[in-house]
């Protein structure tokens, strides 16, 4: 069984178009994270969300924007990309946000054109 | 100056060697470490807590320096399968992110 999954795996696309990235987990888990990995390989927090509500936003433009319909559920959705959003993103969860172990989901790997 | 930082490596190291990482981190504020290890085009996964009196699991021994903000992993014997990023991670208390360094590259040579 999956525990934290992500749709698609890869994502091909033009400049300027909009995509959503889907996650779910399956732990029962509250909180839930969007991780960006770029091309340097480093990895960063760009959202938390605790029981459907926002608990983290670092910095991250608002062309990005979570959508937690339920605590299972954290989609990322990404308006007019550019070029400099090709990275692999990652969800996670976490039992709570004080909690330290997250669990990762496979990635999704997104390349702007 | 980030505020996890790792030698880049890559540590290129025969099997059964012993290979020690470092990493220090600037906020003193932080309260929780661990080693999480990543593989080529794969998730982070947890390796590892570390615990300020230092811990072991099987060949891997974590140890935490408070005082230098300083944290090592430490691998005896190493694997062929050990070959991996291995990334460095703080926290501060609450409701507060996870903070990777890039990690360090470890590659086990038969």
């Amino acid at each position: 069984d999956t525990a934290v999954s992500q749709t698609p795996k890869y994502l091909v696309t033009q400049m300027g178009n909009d995509k959503s990235i889907k996650c779910e987990q399956n732990l029962g888990h509250d909180t839930m994270y969007w991780y960006k990995q770029d091309s340097k390989k480093f990895l960063k927090i760009m959202f938390s969300y605790n029981n459907k509500e926002l608990i983290i936003n670092e910095t991250v433009p608002n062309r990005f924007s979570p959508k937690s319909p339920d605590k299972a559920h954290l989609n990322l959705h990404i308006n007019s990309l550019e070029l400099g959003d090709s990275a692999v993103y990652f969800c996670a969860s976490s039992q709570d946000p004080g909690v330290d172990t997250q669990y990762f989901g496979p990635g999704t790997r997104l390349t702007v054109l | 100056r980030k505020e996890v930082e790792q030698d880049p490596g890559p540590f290129n190291v025969p099997e059964g060697a012993t290979v020690a990482f470092n990493c220090t981190y600037s906020n003193s504020a932080s309260q929780s470490f661990f080693w999480y290890r990543q593989d080529c085009r794969k998730e982070p996964k947890l390796l590892m807590s570390v615990y300020s009196s230092g811990n072991e699991d099987g060949r891997f021994t974590a140890q935490l320096n408070r005082a230098s903000q300083y944290i090592s992993l430490l691998i005896r014997d190493s694997k062929l399968s050990d070959s991996a990023t291995y990334l460095c991670v703080v926290k501060r208390s609450g409701n507060t992110p996870l903070v990777f360094g890039k990690g360090t590259r470890l590659s086990v040579i038969a």
